[in-house]
């Protein structure tokens, strides 16, 4: 079945230095996804990719949609102790579309 | 954006028990969804909620562990009957907002023992 792979599963940071999670889906997504899990909280959405290539910017926050619409990237910037917690992608498929999520990255960031 | 709120937040079960999740929804909306958060884990999608009629269920799990009602545009409940230690999980319902985000609740955090 379709996945989507995430990398890495844990990045350790001292604070103010830069942040990147990496997705991979086996097939071509129609969309993708970005969520924030904190510490015992649920998911948030962050932010929707659609177009081909296509990237966006939140404050720190850089999203990247990659040409083949098969992959993905969430960069921060000069992180900061808010920052701390799992990014998580996920793709929608073209199929059948239902999302599906990447394992997560946790992020931890050392003041 | 919707808001969802999802009953009990958290729950202590013995096992061989059932346990029913319920998930409100301030507007109507047409999917609702049911996953699973395994500790440490990503969200796995255990079914679509669909108004009147019976759930659509993903590989790996069945009705008669997971049973789902969705008697109107607003509500959903999921069932996990039977348990045992292996469902402890955190347990989110979720709702799409068109084909754009999906919006979760509060999750459930099940605990078997």
């Amino acid at each position: 079945g379709q996945q989507v792979m995430q990398i890495p599963q844990y990045q350790h940071v001292q604070e103010g230095e830069d942040f990147t999670t990496y997705c991979n889906s086996s097939t071509t997504l129609s969309n993708i996804q970005w969520y924030k899990q904190r510490p015992g909280g649920h998911p948030v959405f962050l932010i929707q990719l659609v177009k081909s290539g296509e990237v966006k910017k939140q404050k720190r926050l850089t999203f990247q949609f990659g040409e083949a619409k098969k992959n993905s990237s969430l960069h921060i910037t000069a992180t900061q102790t808010t920052d701390v917690g799992t990014y998580f992608c996920a793709g929608r498929s073209s199929n059948t579309g239902k999302l599906i999520f990447g394992q997560g990255t946790t992020l931890q960031v050392k003041p | 954006s919707a808001v969802i709120s999802q009953k009990p937040s958290r729950d202590i079960c013995q096992r061989g028990t059932s346990l029913t999740i319920q998930c409100q929804v301030d507007s109507q909306v047409t999917m609702m969804f049911w996953y699973r958060q395994q500790p440490g884990q990503s969200l796995t999608l255990i079914a679509t909620a669909n108004q009147g009629s019976e759930a659509t269920y993903e590989s790996g799990f069945v009705i008669d562990k997971f049973p789902i009602s969705r008697p109107n545009l607003t509500f959903s409940t999921l069932t996990v009957s039977n348990m045992s230690p292996e469902d402890s999980s955190i347990y989110l319902c979720s709702v799409a907002g068109g084909e754009v985000e999906a919006f979760f609740g509060q999750g459930t955090r099940l605990t078997v023992v």
